[in-house]
């Protein structure tokens, strides 16, 4: 089955750094979301991608939707205290866009920000 | 904005004791979801449903079950509780209109002892 690996699993960065966040798929994804979970709350929607090659960009975040729509990436640059959080990738299968197959969460990224 | 409203926040039961988390969903939301997540683990997908019909299934016990009612709300309900059911337990929705983009509840906090 459709298995989603996120990489790293703890990210620590000094403040004012930048740091990658990867999403690797073992099948072909119709689309990729990203959250973000602060300690002790729920996943919130940050953005996403449906088409190949995607690049989307919120502020310090940019995020990557690969060529085969297998891999995707979670790029923050000038890392703030406020970035402190687990970052999960959550890919869709199926073969349309708009597929309603369920969403497979990454193991997620947990970053740690040191002042 | 209305968001996903989940009840009740926190849960404490014995083990084989049974017990009912509710969600609402945001208004005009077609799909509920349901996730179960341990410590230190990602959102694991439960059940959805999409239009109160059953959509999809992901690692539910048989233990659980689950049922979207007329008004979108959805029940999941969780018998012969066991110690490694104690999770958070998220309800998320989403419209179709909006491409599926999946708003999360508060949660709710099951500990079994």
């Amino acid at each position: 089955g459709q298995q989603v690996m996120q990489i790293p699993q703890y990210q620590h960065v000094q403040e004012g750094e930048d740091f990658t966040t990867y999403c690797n798929s073992s099948t072909t994804l119709s689309n990729i979301q990203w959250y973000k979970q602060r300690p002790g709350g729920h996943p919130v929607f940050l953005i996403q991608l449906v088409k190949s090659g995607e690049v989307k960009k919120q502020k310090r975040l940019t995020f990557q939707f690969g060529e085969a729509k297998k891999n995707s990436s979670l790029h923050i640059t000038a890392t703030q205290t406020t970035d402190v959080g687990t970052y999960f990738c959550a890919g869709r299968g199926g073969t349309t866009t708009d597929s309603w197959g369920k969403l497979q969460f990454g193991a997620g990224t947990q970053v740690v920000v040191t002042p | 904005a209305a968001g996903v409203i989940q009840s009740p926040r926190h849960l404490i039961k014995e083990k084989r004791e049974t017990a009912t988390l509710k969600c609402y969903p945001i208004p005009r939301h077609d799909t509920v979801y349901w996730y179960q997540q341990g410590p230190g683990q990602d959102p694991q997908f439960l059940i959805s449903f999409y239009e109160k019909m059953q959509s999809d299934k992901g690692s539910i016990p048989d233990r659980f079950s689950a049922q979207q009612f007329s008004d979108y709300h959805s029940e999941l309900n969780m018998s012969s509780l066991e110690l490694g059911d104690s999770a958070l337990y998220f309800c998320a929705s989403s419209s179709t209109e909006f491409h599926y983009e999946q708003y999360f509840g508060p949660g709710t906090r099951l500990t079994v002892t």
